[in-house]
């Protein structure tokens, strides 16, 4: 079946600094990649869009110059937290489609 | 706008009973996907189960059944002989066809109680 592979699955920083965040599909072309954010007890809040070779399609709200996304391939999508604060501690998932509908399976940031 | 409700934020249930969580949604699109994601402690998402809307027969997967009425835009998820492992998050989503963003409910949190 498809497989999403996402790196990492927690990761603590510094304030300031900024964190990548790799995700991966194992098995099949992911024409489509998600990004997700999930505040706790919540569901997931759909962060951007990204289609392989263009630039991520962003929803209203979310900052695009603090989070940004790469989709350099049909496998390999990725969204980098810049200057990250403690306020962007939270937990990432990601999705693909090409192959149904796939989730990776997330990462916890947490910026101390 | 494309939304999905779900109405039961928390249920909880003796194991071994069966549970039925609600879900409604609302569409201008007439093809589309319905789904049932779990999300354990973990918060790994599992598919639970699918369902296309141009199928008219509900989707089964063992314990797992829904009850999908699309003139009324329902699409109910039945745990039957439920599980400890059944204590998770649920979510209802839906894709409309040619699949862009999925769309998802708030959740039911599902407690099984031994």
């Amino acid at each position: 079946g498809a497989v999403v592979s996402q790196h990492p699955s927690w990761v603590i920083c510094k304030s300031g600094t900024s964190v990548k965040i790799e995700c991966r599909s194992l098995d099949f072309q992911a024409t489509t990649m998600f990004w997700y954010r999930q505040f706790p007890k919540q569901s997931l809040m759909l962060m951007a869009t990204s289609n392989e070779g263009s630039k991520a399609t962003y929803e209203q709200g979310v900052e695009k110059d603090k989070f940004l996304i790469n989709h350099a391939s049909l496998t390999l999508s990725t969204l980098t937290v810049t200057s990250a604060h403690p306020e962007d501690s939270s937990f990432y998932i990601c999705g693909a489609t090409g192959y149904g509908y796939t989730f990776g399976s997330g990462t916890r940031l947490t910026v101390v | 706008a494309q939304t999905v409700t779900q109405s039961q934020p928390e249920m909880s249930v003796q194991e071994a009973e069966t549970v039925t969580l609600s879900c409604t949604y609302d569409t201008s699109e007439n093809n589309y996907y319905l789904f049932w994601y779990k999300q354990p402690p973990s918060r790994q998402m599992i598919l639970v189960i699918r369902q296309e809307a141009y199928k008219q027969q509900n989707a089964t997967e063992n314990r797992f059944s829904v009850n999908f009425q699309k003139a009324a835009k329902s699409f109910s998820l039945k745990i039957s002989d439920s599980q400890l492992g059944d204590t998770a998050m649920y979510f209802c989503a839906f894709i409309p066809i040619p699949a862009s963003k999925i769309i998802f409910g708030s959740g039911t949190r599902l407690s099984i109680r031994p």
